[in-house]
Parts: structure tokens; sequence; C-alpha cells
């Protein structure tokens, strides 16, 4: 399992209210991943991390925010739930084959429903 | 829009046979590509990893790569019941060799 553990691993929230899902690593990873996943729509990049207090944007950024303070935290934040942000969030890490060859693993996820 | 696209299924096949599942994908500066499976309630498990043109075996499972065709496929030989599972492909390495895009997956039913 690459050493990832999320939490919380099920949330239920209302419309609006501040929500963080928090990505855990033990290994040491330098990148590391938020996706979403939707029926129809597979695993969709929130935003990602390539060092401490390192990030950019993915495809479906809007909405949702991301730190790093420390190499084995990500932190996914939605500063105001809506219910279009109800999906299955999972967290990755790469680890590199070669130096241009990476793998990514994959969190066990966390389960977020917004009312 | 990059994309990577699959057919959702369900592809059934009976125990023992062959499954064939097919990705295209149009970023052609895309070099790395990934077979992930993913249980109902689970989270996508690697299977197998491919960044060159022509076929990589490991086990009971073939990765085929075909960058000329924009084309990835999966063959799972002697498919057991385990196997009934949703197959994600994902491709990366254009604009970043860590953003990978992923298809929506193609769900695998094995009957005995």
């Amino acid at each position: 399992d690459a050493g990832i553990t999320q939490s919380p691993r099920h949330k239920v929230t209302e419309t609006g209210t501040p929500v963080t899902l928090r990505c855990h690593q033990t290994e040491n990873h330098r990148y590391m991943y938020w996706y979403r996943q939707d029926p129809g729509h597979g695993l969709r990049l929130i935003h990602y991390s390539y060092g401490v207090k390192d990030t950019d944007k993915g495809e479906v950024s809007d909405g949702y925010s991301v730190s790093r303070s420390k190499t084995e935290d990500f932190l996914l934040t939605l500063e105001s739930a809506t219910s279009s942000q109800t999906s299955v969030y999972f967290c990755a890490i790469s680890e590199f084959v070669t130096q241009y060859q990476e793998t990514q693993y994959f969190g066990p996820g966390t389960r977020l429903l917004v009312l | 829009q990059k994309e990577v696209e699959q057919n959702s299924g369900p592809l059934s096949v009976p125990e023992g046979a062959i499954a064939s599942l097919n990705c295209t994908y149009s970023d052609r500066g895309s070099q790395s590509f990934f077979w992930y499976r993913q249980y109902s309630g689970k989270s996508p498990e690697l299977i197998m990893s491919i960044y060159s043109n022509g076929d990589k075996e490991d086990g009971r499972f073939t990765a085929q790569l075909n960058k000329a065709s924009q084309y990835v496929s999966l063959l799972i030989r002697d498919s057991q019941p385990s196997d009934s599972a949703t197959y994600l492909c994902a491709g990366g390495g254009s604009g970043g060799y860590n953003k990978l895009i992923f298809g929506a997956g193609t769900r695998l039913a094995v009957h005995p």
C-alpha cells in the first residue's frame, strides 16, 4: 500500500461547510497527488505536490486548495463544500523506476458526501 | 483536451478464457502507460506499466503498446472469477511526466 493512509475514510457534511482531507505517507516520497473519482469520469487530478510547499493545479482544481507543510502530509481543503464535490477522493504518491519512469500508488480513499 | 478512452463494458468472459481490454489515447506526447485494477469500493491497484512499443508480460498479464496507433491493451490469460473488477487505463508523460490521464475504466466480469 506504499505506506499511504487517508483520513477520514468517510465523511458526511453540509453544503457550505469547510472540509479538510488528510493524506499521510511514511516513505518520504517527494510527489503526492489528490484525485477524485466519479462514475463515468474515472480518476481526475485535482492538485499535486512536488515537494514541501510546492504545489500545482490539476485538471479539476476549482473549489479546492491544498497545502504541504511536511513531506509526509498533503492536505486537501474544500473551502465551502458543494454537492458537486460529493465523490471518492484518492491520494497517491510516485515511486520512480528510473529518472523519467514513475509509477503512482494510491491510498485507500475517502468517501465524501455533501448534503 | 487530452483524453484516454475505454469501453465501459461490462466485458463478460468465461473462466479460463483470454480477456482483452483496450484503450486509446489522444496525446501523442504521452510516454508512459499504466493498467490499474480496481475492485468495487477499493482503491486502484497497479497491474502493469509499459513505456515502449511492443509487448510486456508479467504472469497472466500482457500489456501491449502501439504508439503509432495510440493504442494500449491488456490481455489477461486464464481469466479467473477473482479478475472480475474495473480496469483503468492511464497515460502520462506529456506536459509533465507525473500528470496521468485516466480512462473511465472497463468493467470485466469473469463467469465460472
